[in-house]
């Protein structure tokens, strides 16, 4: 199958301060999604990003199809950011995911 | 809407025992997911279906089963639980289209098996 690494696997933020996450993958994909996953444990899509870029409000996305990586950036964090942040890559319905980063964003 | 429901969203089994989690979705999505999540292993896919009466393996099918009921509902059954099956449990649905196929979860089920 699609091997999914993120990095970093922890990263601790003060408020206010930007971050970028990053997701490589061993083959060529035609759905890439991000997640964020709460404290609480609800999953929640954040993008849908097989290439290209995208922005929802200080979250943004770029996806490098060629060269297999995605980035996710989050700025001007807040405490609300904290969870984990997971990338899902595959082809068509089956998707893998990369074992997440933690993020704690500190106030 | 109510989105994805799963229920129950605790339960512990003894090794051998049976159970069904039960999902349902009420956006009239075409495909449903059933995954797992073990700590520091991400989500791996039990099965899934494309749509109403097909179901498919996938990564981890080993020692469960699937009913894709109707359009709305597709529940995933232990027969004989084993401790392995230890784990937070995932329903999504998606409606695969031309432009996205994003994935939307359930709150999860939390099954301990002693």
């Amino acid at each position: 199958g699609i091997q999914v690494e993120q990095s970093p696997p922890d990263l601790i933020l003060q408020e206010g301060a930007n971050s970028t996450l990053r997701c490589n993958f061993s083959d060529s994909v035609n759905n890439l999604q991000w997640f964020h996953q709460n404290p609480w444990g609800q999953l929640i899509n954040l993008f849908y990003i097989p290439s290209g870029t995208k922005q929802n409000g200080r979250l943004s996305a770029t996806t490098v199809a060629t060269e297999r990586y995605s980035l996710l950036y989050i700025s001007s964090s807040q405490t609300t950011d904290s969870g984990v942040y997971f990338c899902a890559v595959g082809n068509d319905y089956k998707l893998s995911f990369g074992a997440g980063t933690t993020v704690t964003v500190r106030a | 809407n109510a989105g994805v429901t799963q229920t129950p969203k605790f339960q512990v089994l003894k090794t051998g025992q049976s159970m069904t989690l039960q999902c349902a979705q009420d956006m009239n999505h075409n495909s449903m997911y059933w995954y797992r999540q073990d700590p520091g292993m991400g989500l791996r896919l039990i099965y899934y279906s494309a749509s109403e009466g097909t179901t498919d393996k996938g990564e981890v099918p080993n020692g469960y089963n699937v009913s894709r009921l109707n359009k709305r509902e597709f529940s995933l059954r232990l027969e004989s639980a084993a401790p392995s099956q230890t784990s937070v449990y995932f329903c999504a649905s998606s409606d695969p289209g031309q432009w996205s196929t994003i994935l939307y979860f359930g709150p999860g089920t939390r099954l301990t098996v002693t």
